[in-house]
């Protein structure tokens, strides 16, 4: 059964940073491509972040561009999400989402999501 | 990047009714078009993929069609766990963009 857990969100000020997990299960990491999706509260869906299936390639959107790291490890079957120099704009819930390819990312299976909050 | 526009907003409709949400595209993106079904405080449920191929396990009473910019989603028979909010996305190119949502409502 696949699955996917994302942990980390929290409060966080202005200028923060935070990184956020999702634990997979059910398959392996290295065998797909991952994104992040955010939604703010009551707004729609916004995606954020992808890694290919190798994790040779990583596109971001511009509004986290230079921001946001998406990594994965391996070992563990985790991906990753740094978020630095967070701003109250980034208050969402994140979804970390499992992609059927890389070269055509829909999401079949989706995490929970967690919650950030930037504020002071 | 590709904008995507869903019509109407927020529909209200009665258990048993048949609705249709659109969704266009600022450009082409052939079929590269899902759609996805989202209740209060859960996670997006995959439908839809290649505008009209149903995921396994999505009851056939959800359909989807389209080509090129337009694309519609039609849900027959409602009923009450149909009422939730409905995005669709384009994977045609990255980065991906989703709709701004369609609240189905109870009448």
């Amino acid at each position: 059964e696949v699955q996917l857990l994302e942990s980390g969100g929290g409060l966080v000020q202005p200028g923060g940073s935070l990184r956020l997990s999702c634990a997979v299960s059910g398959f392996a990491l290295r065998s797909y491509s991952m994104s992040w999706v955010r939604q703010a509260p009551g707004k729609g869906l916004e995606w954020v972040s992808a890694m290919s299936e190798s994790g040779d390639t990583k596109y971001y959107a511009d509004s986290v561009k230079g921001r946001f790291t998406i990594s994965r490890d391996i070992s563990t079957n985790t991906l990753h999400l740094q978020m630095d120099s967070l701003r109250a704009e980034d208050t969402a819930v994140y979804y970390c989402a499992k992609a059927v390819s890389w070269s055509r990312p829909f999401f079949d299976f989706w995490g929970q999501g967690t919650l950030v909050t930037v504020s002071s | 990047d590709i904008q995507m526009t869903q019509s109407p907003s927020s529909l209200s409709a009665s258990v048993g009714d048949r609705v249709t949400i659109t969704c266009r595209a600022s450009q082409g993106i052939s079929n590269y078009l899902a759609w996805y079904q989202q209740k209060p405080g859960k996670a997006p449920k995959f439908l839809i993929y290649y505008a009209s191929s149903l995921q396994s396990g999505v009851p056939s009473k959800f359909s989807g069609s389209g080509s090129g910019t337009d694309f519609t989603l039609t849900i027959s028979n409602l009923q009450p766990e149909d009422f939730a909010t409905y995005y669709c996305e384009q994977y045609y190119s990255y980065p991906v963009t989703f709709g701004q949502g369609t609240r189905l409502e109870i009448k």
